[in-house]
């Protein structure tokens, strides 16, 4: 199963509402997650199940779509919010990611 | 609080070997299933391999399979990666995650590594 994010890359401001997608090349149900990297760190999960927070992720973030179509969508960007997002077909293995969305600053 | 912490990267020639090790604190290491994903430098995630808690399932990407083994050590609460007959495309970091499940399953990686470097060139 390979997954397709869009856009490869992003400028938004604070504030602003910012949508992210991912496309699986095969119905996949609701085997979703997202997960949010900052430079030179280590990936942060945020939604799983497509849709579910992680404890802890602020409610600004949420995740929707089941089948092949997926969005994470971020309310209100704040600064702490640029990042790279990448999301993930939940899998037992043969584990595959999307390519990854930088969120950069305007 | 869950930590995990790798080590052993470092740079090495095409051909040779390397160790990872993943020490894990801060929750029930042996039962854990454990995986461990790569990102080349400017790329996006790989999956590599996974383990289950007792280290009976195992499962490689195809891409490692035959050249890289997964193991652990559940009394040391440590996961390794054995890198054997490396190539300069497995450059990258490394990263140790667990799922919150004894067995494989279709659940996030819920707790990462800070990840250690491997480059491999002559």
């Amino acid at each position: 199963i390979q997954l397709t994010q869009s856009p490869s890359s992003l400028s938004a401001s604070v504030g602003d509402r910012v949508t992210i997608t991912c496309r699986a090349s095969q119905v996949i149900g609701s085997y979703l997650a997202w997960y949010q990297q900052k430079p030179g760190k280590a990936p942060n999960l945020l939604i799983y199940d497509a849709s579910t927070l992680h404890s802890g992720v602020p409610s600004r973030f949420s995740g929707s779509g089941s089948g092949t179509d997926f969005t994470l969508t971020i309310s209100s960007l704040q600064p702490e919010d640029f990042a790279t997002y990448h999301c993930q077909h939940l899998n037992s293995y043969f584990l595959t990611f999307g390519g990854g969305t930088k969120v950069e600053i305007k | 609080q869950m930590q995990l912490v790798e080590s052993g990267g470092g740079v090495v020639q095409p051909g040779r070997s390397l160790r990872l090790s993943c020490a894990a604190s801060g929750f029930t290491f042996s039962r854990s299933a454990m995986h461990w994903v790569r990102q080349a430098p400017g790329k996006g995630l790989e999956w590599v391999a996974v383990i289950a808690y007792d280290g009976v399932n195992i499962y490689y990407a195809e891409s490692v399979k035959g050249r890289f083994t997964i193991s652990r050590d559940n009394s040391k609460n440590t996961l390794y990666l054995q890198m054997n007959n490396l190539r300069t495309e497995d450059t990258a970091v490394y990263y140790c995650a667990r799922i919150s499940k004894e067995y494989l399953a279709a659940v996030p990686l819920d707790c990462w590594g800070q990840g250690t470097l491997v480059s491999v060139s002559s």
